[in-house]
């Protein structure tokens, strides 16, 4: 079955306290992406890669790291959290970076920052 | 002002009603432009995809784009209760953008039975 992966599903961590949120696809799809969904303001793209070791900003990047060493994950790092981070993260992966493909969203995380 | 605009609603239609769900945007890049709908507790999910000016059906919906207006709509007819769900529109200018994609805050509809 063509997924995409997310763990954990629910987190509550502490400000500061360094954290990994794991997405892997089984579709061997080239773009992958880190989305934050918040009231209001919708769907707001982190980052986003094209191919292995190509990773680019998007419209949200402060405070957030990533990395795309294999095809199929792309991991998505919270290096010293904070409260303003407390949201819903959803990973996505497509074949074309421009969705002629279905992009295929991932169950997403909820996360929590106190 | 955001790039992509949309009436977050909600917007409660009776069973059978023609829904139409709008974004505007202000960036003239962009060539891309897709409708995603997302369940309760859900992912996104991609329902319809247009590439540049003009119309797109698939069965009961029907996207459409104006770029001279910067204005794109998807209706829905014969709508159905499992229509129920939050739609989101998004809009990428593809290579000129950096293939980022932009989303609008997404439409909550209701339809009741």
């Amino acid at each position: 079955e063509a997924q995409v992966t997310q763990n954990p599903r629910y987190l509550i961590t502490v400000t500061g306290k360094k954290l990994t949120v794991t997405c892997s696809q089984n579709m061997n799809h080239e773009y992958m992406s880190w989305y934050r969904q918040d009231p209001g303001l919708g769907l707001r793209q982190i980052y986003y890669s094209m191919n292995v070791e190509v990773t680019d900003k998007g419209d949200v990047p402060e405070g957030y790291k990533v990395s795309r060493k294999e095809k199929r994950n792309f991991p998505l790092i919270l290096e010293s959290p904070s409260p303003n981070q407390t949201s819903l993260y959803f990973c996505a992966s497509s074949s074309t970076p421009t969705s002629t493909d279905t992009q295929y969203f991932g169950p997403g995380t909820r996360l929590t920052v106190l | 002002q955001k790039e992509v605009e949309q009436d977050p609603g909600p917007l409660s239609v009776p069973e059978g009603a023609i829904v139409s769900l709008n974004c505007t945007y202000s960036n003239s890049a962009f060539q891309y432009f897709m409708w995603y709908r997302q369940y309760s507790r859900k992912g996104p999910e991609l329902l319809m995809y247009t590439y540049s000016s003009g119309n797109k059906e698939d069965g009961r919906f029907t996207a459409q784009v104006d770029k001279s207006s910067k204005y794109i709509s998807l209706f829905i007819r014969d709508s159905q209760p499992s229509d129920s769900a939050t739609y989101l529109c998004a809009m990428s200018a593809g290579l000129r953008g950096g293939f980022k994609t932009i989303f609008g805050a997404g439409t909550r509809l209701f339809v009741k039975a």
